[in-house]
């Protein structure tokens, strides 16, 4: 089962800003960086934000993301329909010395 | 055209073993680490197994450890995973990734194939 716990769903309007956490320990938030993955049902992940809250050539300013301690957020602000899909934190585990995702927020614009 | 593309799913008994293929393009495959992630239907991504750029590290989940084998051939810019010993919950779908220069550094993993998928039935 995942270490990363992350709230299973989260919804907002169009224009609307919307935050996912991504709850972890010591052995992966705290002691390495967390990215996001967004994954379109049916389509391959995307990388959307590396090294905490960098983001990859292409993907929009409106995600961002930040943490604190043990744990992440990603921000959506601006929300659109387009950005109705299931989102993924990730981080390495010094403890188990691999990849760890989180359980995957659903995220839906009402 | 920076691709990954994936090959050797299919439906295997329980018990019985198959070997994934991942074939590298448009990047220099031996300066990067590549991973294995699978998704269970209707479920959460799952990281599977890493390996090194040079092929010396390799790291697997705890529930694949001892049954699967991450390898890589430089020469072919092809990434594999040895599946042994099959389970009815490693059906999923089996991406591979591309991840940073090194195993656990924070660049995420930036380039994904289509998926495999694997059935054990």
């Amino acid at each position: 089962q995942s270490v990363l716990t992350q709230p299973p769903s989260a919804s907002g309007t169009p224009g609307q800003r919307v935050t996912i956490s991504c709850s972890g320990s010591s052995s992966n938030i705290r002691g390495n960086t967390v990215n996001w993955y967004q994954q379109v049902p049916g389509t391959a992940p995307k990388l959307l934000i590396y090294n905490n809250n960098q983001r990859p050539s292409g993907v929009p300013d409106r995600f961002s993301g930040s943490m604190s301690g043990t744990s992440a957020s990603l921000a959506i602000s601006g929300l659109q329909s387009e950005d109705e899909a299931d989102y993924y934190c990730a981080a390495w585990d010094d403890g188990l010395n691999g990849q760890v995702f989180g359980t995957g927020t659903k995220v839906t614009v009402l | 055209e920076v691709q990954l593309l994936e090959s050797g799913g299919g439906l295997v008994q329980p018990g019985g073993s198959l070997t994934l293929s991942c074939a590298a393009s448009g990047f220099t495959f031996s300066s990067y680490s590549m991973s294995w992630v699978r998704q269970a239907p209707g479920k959460g991504l799952e990281w599977v197994s890493g390996v090194s750029g040079g092929g010396g590290g390799t790291y697997y989940a705890d529930s694949v450890k001892g049954r699967f084998t991450i390898s890589r051939d430089n020469s072919k810019n092809t990434l594999y995973l040895q599946m042994n010993t099959l389970r009815a919950d490693d059906t999923a779908v089996y991406y591979c990734a591309k991840g940073g220069r090194l195993i656990a550094a924070g660049k995420g993993f930036d380039i994904w194939g289509q998926g495999t998928m694997v059935t054990v039935s």
